[in-house]
């Protein structure tokens, strides 16, 4: 079952901060999220696992809350290089079953 | 560092014809996936091979078949090709559980 993003899309100024959530209905071994520019392949950003931490490199963190079946991406001090379409993968088993991604969220970084 | 390699980059086809895609996944990765994108569209899970062995099947036409190889190379085998198979078509690789690292893709136009 495919999971809920959103926003939809979100237009930022340079420096300011975002939240894009990921929600599912079903149970969930881990969540992904990954970045695609257009055009391009998507870019892994981290991975959630069951437990609720909370992982995070340089401006970009997320939490991952194992009881509502929600991860949110929180993009702080955005930067233009952050432009892009941010989707979160579910799975609800382990090991090598395939993703599914949800619809993604446009995130627009203005100067 | 090796990425995984996917070619061709462009094909097209006409209807009815036969594609075949080959990825080449990153070096001591024991798994690889297939996804598709329609413009626009988020990743549609294609099918995954976990140390050469079918892992997980996602919304794969019947049409359409993979294999991956002795030396870990996977190929994706269209046929009877439609207009609507027409998208990107992207390979990932990772060691089962973790991020994925995607090809450049292949884009397919059939017309």
């Amino acid at each position: 079952q495919q999971p809920v993003q959103s926003p939809q899309a979100v237009i930022l100024r340079e420096g300011e901060d975002a939240v894009i959530n990921c929600s599912s209905s079903k149970a969930l071994y881990s969540v992904h999220w990954y970045r695609q520019k257009h055009g391009e392949a998507p870019i892994f950003l981290m991975i959630l696992l069951k437990g609720g931490e909370q992982k995070g490199h340089d401006k970009i963190s997320a939490s991952f809350n194992e009881k509502k079946q929600q991860s949110s991406l929180y993009l702080t001090a955005s930067q233009l290089s952050y432009s892009g379409t941010y989707f979160c993968g579910t799975f609800s088993g382990g090991g090598a079953d395939g993703l599914t991604f949800g619809k993604g969220t446009h995130l627009i970084i203005q100067p | 560092a090796a990425g995984v390699i996917q070619s061709p980059r462009h094909l097209i086809k006409e209807k009815r014809e036969t594609a075949t895609l080959k990825c080449y996944p990153i070096p001591r990765h024991d798994t690889v996936y297939w996804y598709q994108q329609g413009p626009g569209q988020d990743p549609q899970f294609l099918i995954s091979f976990y140390e050469k062995m079918q892992s997980d099947k996602g919304s794969i036409p019947d049409r359409f078949s993979a294999q991956q190889f002795s030396d870990y190379h996977s190929e994706l085998n269209m046929s009877s090709l439609e207009l609507g198979d027409s998208a990107l078509y992207f390979c990932a690789s990772s060691l089962a559980g973790y991020g994925y690292t995607f090809g450049s893709g292949t884009r397919l136009t059939v017309v």
